[in-house]
């Protein structure tokens, strides 16, 4: 079983829709949870870092930790044409060892 | 927010050469950096981790004699991919963390083709 599944989508959506992404992870140790949006050849940039479980919000984004159910989930709210990316979920322990999922392509159509 | 740069951002080599690749964390210090390659459309392949003034440690597979990599100070890593071959074209991302409890900040990426 992989540390971290993510459903790898595609994903299409209308302009002005809420995604969900979403992510499962196996380890109930993992503290530490960050999402990050990859656009074609370019590095992965960091949207959303939370710890433990709970919601944070930045603006259009929302991370939601579920540790009881082991599962994290990334809202966009009025999603834009430039939300098309590749989104990765990833976590960690301690800082030392990162357990990427495989990434989510999200198509915004507008 | 933390800012991690990569240096060359396309590079384009004969087969047989050495290819040295730069990556820097610019505003804060990083105690480990992780080097990875990407293919088209594939996730991240994390090839090895460093923390500073020490060996790397590579993931399986990785052959340390062929992709040598540095990491001499807080805010410099280097990866050499030595006698590149085809084979190696990918796209090549740092990335870097400040420490124990922080995320990783990611460069934006080196462009790998070899002749």
């Amino acid at each position: 079983q992989k540390e971290v599944e993510q459903d790898p989508g595609p994903l299409s959506v209308p302009e002005g829709a809420i995604v969900s992404l979403n992510c499962t992870y196996s380890n109930s140790a993992f503290q530490y949870f960050m999402w990050y949006r990859q656009y074609s050849r370019k590095g992965p940039e960091l949207l959303m870092y939370t710890y433990s479980s709970g919601n944070k919000e930045d603006g259009r984004f929302t991370a939601q930790v579920d540790k009881s159910s082991k599962y994290i989930s990334l809202f966009i709210r009025d999603s834009q044409p430039s939300d098309s990316a590749t989104y990765l979920c990833a976590m960690t322990l301690t800082g030392n060892q990162f357990y990427f999922g495989t990434g989510t392509s999200l198509t915004v159509i507008p | 927010g933390a800012v991690v740069s990569q240096h060359p951002s396309r590079v384009i080599c004969k087969s047989g050469t050495s290819v040295k690749i730069e990556c820097r964390s610019l505003d804060f210090q990083a105690t480990t950096m992780f080097w990875y390659r990407q293919f088209p459309k594939q996730s991240l392949m994390l090839m090895a981790t460093s923390n500073e003034g020490s060996k790397a440690t590579y993931e399986q597979g990785v052959e340390k004699d062929k992709f040598l990599i540095n990491h001499a100070s807080l805010t410099l890593s280097t990866l050499t991919v030595t006698s590149a071959h085809p084979e190696d074209s990918s796209f090549y991302i740092c990335s870097a963390s400040g420490g124990a409890g922080d995320t990783q900040y990611f460069g934006p990426g080196t462009r790998l083709t070899v002749l």
